[in-house]
């Protein structure tokens, strides 16, 4: 059984700081896949990434970084220099490579940055 | 190109009342999912169909039924709707679904059930 897991339930920073959401993942599988998607006050769900289990290369996307370290099972979420519009709920989702593989959740963390 | 539309955007059903949500999307995607969103638990499978013709049960299947005659398509019914079926219903699809492929989303359903 795969499980993810977000233990910050909520964040709240002020602009410009950084901030970091956790991801521990579990799965079985020696392949899998793992995924951020953002989710904004509006509540549509934003794909951010996905990375295979085969590559552990750290992600730079602008203000965005992601770790991804499978001697601890992490995908953390890095956010540079938060701003306003980063408020949303970040959800890191997991997905096997065995049968038909669906889409594990975990229950989000809500980032709230003040001005 | 819409991605996935998903309609109605929000229904208002009494207790038994019977309605179905449909999922559309132009991707040309084989296969699509419905899921619901409830306060603090993320986001759980309700049913998934990884082609035209068939469907198959997730995590919380019970009190839905569904089914994807065109490939395009992937509709939601709830025959009896209960309170507890009053929850957030997004659809998603992806281009396969056994390698990892990333699921893009519609932009939800909002049901409240009195």
């Amino acid at each position: 059984a795969q499980k993810v897991t977000q233990a910050q339930t909520e964040i709240s920073v002020v602009e410009k700081e950084d901030v970091t959401l956790d991801c521990v993942y579990e799965t079985r599988d020696t392949t899998y896949y793992l995924f951020w998607y953002k989710q904004p006050p509006s509540g549509e769900l934003v794909f951010l990434i996905r990375r295979n289990s085969f590559d552990e290369q750290n992600e730079i996307s602008g203000r965005y970084s992601w770790n991804f370290q499978k001697s601890t099972s992490s995908f953390n979420f890095t956010i540079t220099a938060s701003q306003v519009v980063d408020s949303a709920v970040y959800f890191c989702a997991l997905s096997g490579n065995s049968g038909y593989s669906t889409l594990t959740f975990g229950k989000g963390t809500m980032l709230l940055v003040s001005p | 190109n819409a991605g996935v539309t998903q309609t109605p955007k929000f229904r208002v059903l009494k207790t038994g009342q019977s309605m179905t949500l449909l999922c559309a999307q132009d991707m040309n995607h084989e296969y699509m999912y419905w899921y619901r969103q409830d306060p603090g638990m993320g986001l759980r499978l309700i049913h998934y169909s990884v082609g035209e013709g068939t469907t198959a049960k997730g995590e919380v299947p019970d009190g839905y039924n569904v089914s994807r005659l065109k490939k395009q398509n992937f509709l939601l019914g709830l025959e009896s709707a209960a309170p507890s079926q009053t929850s957030v219903y997004f659809c998603a699809s992806s281009s396969y679904g056994n390698r990892g492929e990333t699921q893009y989303f519609g932009p939800g359903t909002r049901l409240l059930v009195l």
